[in-house]
């Protein structure tokens, strides 16, 4: 069973503090996709990232960072000089490989507030 | 890219009445939706998984004669909530697949019954 861990319910941080949103995952699958989603409060989902078991480079966009680490089944989330904008609770998820019908699993969020 | 139209955005309706959610592909069709379910403050939890053409699978736990999907063309699904109750209010969102491995969200029905 695949499994999405978020163990910080809750962060708060001042504007242009850096933040790192931790994800651990459990999976029996060798091959996988972890993803990244944002939940402003008007309830949309917004995809962040999709990276897949094999690709364990870290990425980069803006002020956004990711670190992958299979050795600890970890998908860590960074925001670099954090804005009120990021406020929003942030998903990560893991579904199984490509495939027809593929379930993702999210973990249970966690609740950014970014304060001036 | 491909967009997933959800209607409608929110809805407020009375006990013991049925509530229609829609999910249409627009540019894309969709072979398989996926609707979950969040309360407040809670994860997004899989409800159903359905295929055009065929019977929805439920996940355990969820009532499917209280939740009716209905995935009859590749550019729709719908959810009905039937006799709706206070304690399903809660927000509604769909997932499509497409053949090629893509993930579009719909932007999700807020239910409110009273």
């Amino acid at each position: 069973a695949q499994k999405v861990t978020q163990a910080q319910t809750e962060i708060s941080v001042v504007e242009k503090e850096d933040v790192t949103l931790d994800c651990v995952y459990e999976t029996r699958d060798t091959t996988y996709y972890l993803f990244w989603y944002k939940q402003p409060p008007s309830g949309e989902l917004v995809f962040l990232i999709r990276r897949n078991s094999f690709d364990e480079q870290n990425e980069i966009s803006g002020r956004y960072s990711w670190n992958f680490q299979k050795s600890t089944s970890s998908f860590n989330f960074t925001i670099t000089a954090s804005q009120v904008v990021d406020s929003a609770v942030y998903f990560c998820a893991l579904s199984e490989a490509a495939g027809t019908a593929s379930k993702l699993t999210f973990g249970t969020g966690t609740r950014l507030q970014v304060t001036l | 890219g491909a967009v997933v139209s959800q209607h409608p955005s929110w809805v407020i309706c009375k006990s013991g009445t049925s509530v229609k959610i829609e999910c249409r592909s627009l540019d894309f069709q969709a072979t398989t939706m996926f609707w979950y379910r969040q309360f407040p403050k809670q994860s997004l939890m899989l409800m159903a998984t359905s295929n055009e053409g065929s019977k929805a699978t439920y996940e355990q736990g969820v009532e499917k004669d209280k939740f009716l999907i209905n995935h009859a063309s590749l550019t729709l699904s719908t959810l009905t909530v039937t006799s709706a109750h206070p304690e399903d209010s809660s927000f509604y969102i769909c997932r499509a697949e497409t053949s090629n491995y893509g993930y579009t969200f719909g932007s999700g029905t807020r239910l409110t019954v009273v």
